[in-house]
């Protein structure tokens, strides 16, 4: 599974777009890009997926450049409920009906007032 | 939106005692999965359950086990609790389909506590 970099932790205001880039150099050709939240002691919760250049849903977008070596999820005017982990996840299909999410070290990010 | 039942949602234990945990899946998803979470760490895979059948293996010590029923509900049993044991367990459940990776939606959790 192709390993992730991302931020530790992030901060941002109120009303601002944030943007959490996640770095992925050994991405494989059929690997997916997910990204989950997570608040403290909650499961996590999907919010993006994506292949190649731009998803967009209602939450947030997802940007991947054509080298696939790194994706941005993108936030956009955060609110105090937006404090949560986030995880990138690059992986594949690992076996009949089986996803395996393999989480890395996620973004702390804190929504300031 | 029916989503993931877990119980207990809470559960304490005494070293080398025994503890079941349930997870119940969305209706009509087939693919059962479970992950451990320690303190300040990351979600953790343990193993998953496609039709009843395991269908992968992460980290999960000899001492657990698990398996998923005909009405497609999983449990996992841990024998031999150890201190480290403590920690929040996610099940999640996802509808197995072709294409990109399914989404997989986490249950509250189970937070066990082994003294």
């Amino acid at each position: 599974l192709a390993k992730t970099t991302q931020p530790i932790s992030m901060d941002s205001y109120e009303g601002q777009e944030v943007n959490i880039t996640c770095s992925h150099n050994n991405i494989a050709t059929n690997d997916y890009i997910t990204w989950y939240q997570q608040f403290p002691s909650q499961g996590p919760r999907f919010i993006i997926q994506g292949y190649k250049t731009k998803v967009t849903n209602e939450v947030a977008s997802l940007f991947i450049p054509a080298d696939r070596k790194s994706s941005t999820l993108s936030l956009p005017r955060v609110s105090l409920s937006d404090t949560a982990v986030y995880y990138c996840l690059v992986g594949l299909y690992s076996g009949a009906g089986s996803y395996q999410l393999t989480f890395g070290k996620g973004t702390k990010l804190s929504v300031i007032p | 939106a029916a989503g993931v039942i877990q119980s207990p949602r809470h559960l304490i234990k005494e070293k080398r005692e025994t503890a079941t945990l349930k997870c119940y899946p969305i209706p009509r998803h087939d693919t059962v999965y479970w992950y451990q979470q320690g303190p300040g760490q990351d979600p953790q895979f343990l193993i998953s359950f496609y039709e009843k059948m395991q269908s992968d293996k992460g980290s999960i010590p000899d001492r657990f086990s698990a398996q998923q029923f005909s009405d497609y509900h999983s449990e996992l049993n841990m024998s031999s609790l150890e201190l480290g044991d403590s920690a929040l367990y996610f099940c999640a459940s996802s509808k197995d389909s072709t294409g990109p990776p399914d989404t997989q939606y986490f249950g509250p959790g189970t937070r066990l506590t082994v003294l």
